[in-house]
């Protein structure tokens, strides 16, 4: 069964970092670009970043303006997210999502909810 | 930068069709994909490159996507479509979702 599980999420203060990790199963993830994609409560699907199978081509929303990272590690089957000087509008379920072939969404994580606040 | 545009909210009839509209400029040059989400649970894709279903959604649901209009269409309503709905396109390197539309089955 293909499967994404995130982790990593929680309350983190306004300023702070934390790291997501979402464990990919059930396919060979080397050969899948991979997203993440963010819903703040009560709102609507906000795209975040996006890495090509070999970190080649990396990807921002622009909103972000250099705070967090993407990165993958093929042998682990894993894919993360730095996040760094988080602020409360960054506050949101944080889902991971493979891409297919025209780049749609196919298979989505659960998500794990980072809430920002003092 | 590019910005798709969904009704709030859209109403049907159990047993009727429903159309959800995304507008964006140009958007029929696009591959336009469609995500359903129901209460606590992760997106689900219905519909992608503008009119195929992935494995196990239902044929009730297609799409098309002309001009400036890209429409999601769920024929035969059920009280099980009631959800949010999302249209979501890539544009210059980036994906790009619209605000999303709640729709009621009365």
């Amino acid at each position: 069964e293909v499967q994404l599980v995130e982790s990593g999420g929680g309350l983190v203060q306004p300023g702070g970092s934390l790291r997501l990790s979402c464990a990919a199963s059930g396919f060979t993830f080397s050969r899948y670009s991979m997203n993440w994609v963010r819903q703040a409560p009560g709102r609507g699907l906000e795209w975040v970043s996006f890495t090509s199978t070999t970190s080649r081509f990396i990807y921002y929303a622009d909103s972000l303006k250099g705070r967090f990272t993407i990165s993958r590690d093929n042998a682990k089957n894993s894919l993360y997210l730095q996040m760094n000087s988080l602020r409360a509008e960054d506050t949101a379920v944080y889902y991971c999502a493979r891409s297919e072939g025209e780049l749609e969404l196919l298979t989505w994580g659960q998500g794990t909810l980072v809430t920002v606040s003092s | 930068s590019y910005e798709l545009t969904q009704p709030l909210s859209v109403s049907v009839a159990l047993g009727q069709t429903a159309r959800i509209s995304c507008g964006g400029s140009n958007i029929g040059s696009k591959n336009v994909h469609w995500y359903q989400q129901k209460p606590g649970q992760a997106p689900v894709l219905v519909v992608y490159r503008n009119a195929n279903r992935p494995s196990g959604i239902p044929e009730r649901f297609s799409g098309s996507n002309s001009g400036n209009t890209a429409t999601l269409t769920i024929s035969r309503a059920q009280a099980g479509d009631e959800a949010d709905y999302y249209c979501q396109v890539w544009d210059s390197s980036t994906a790009v979702f619209g605000g999303g539309t709640k729709l009621t089955v009365l």
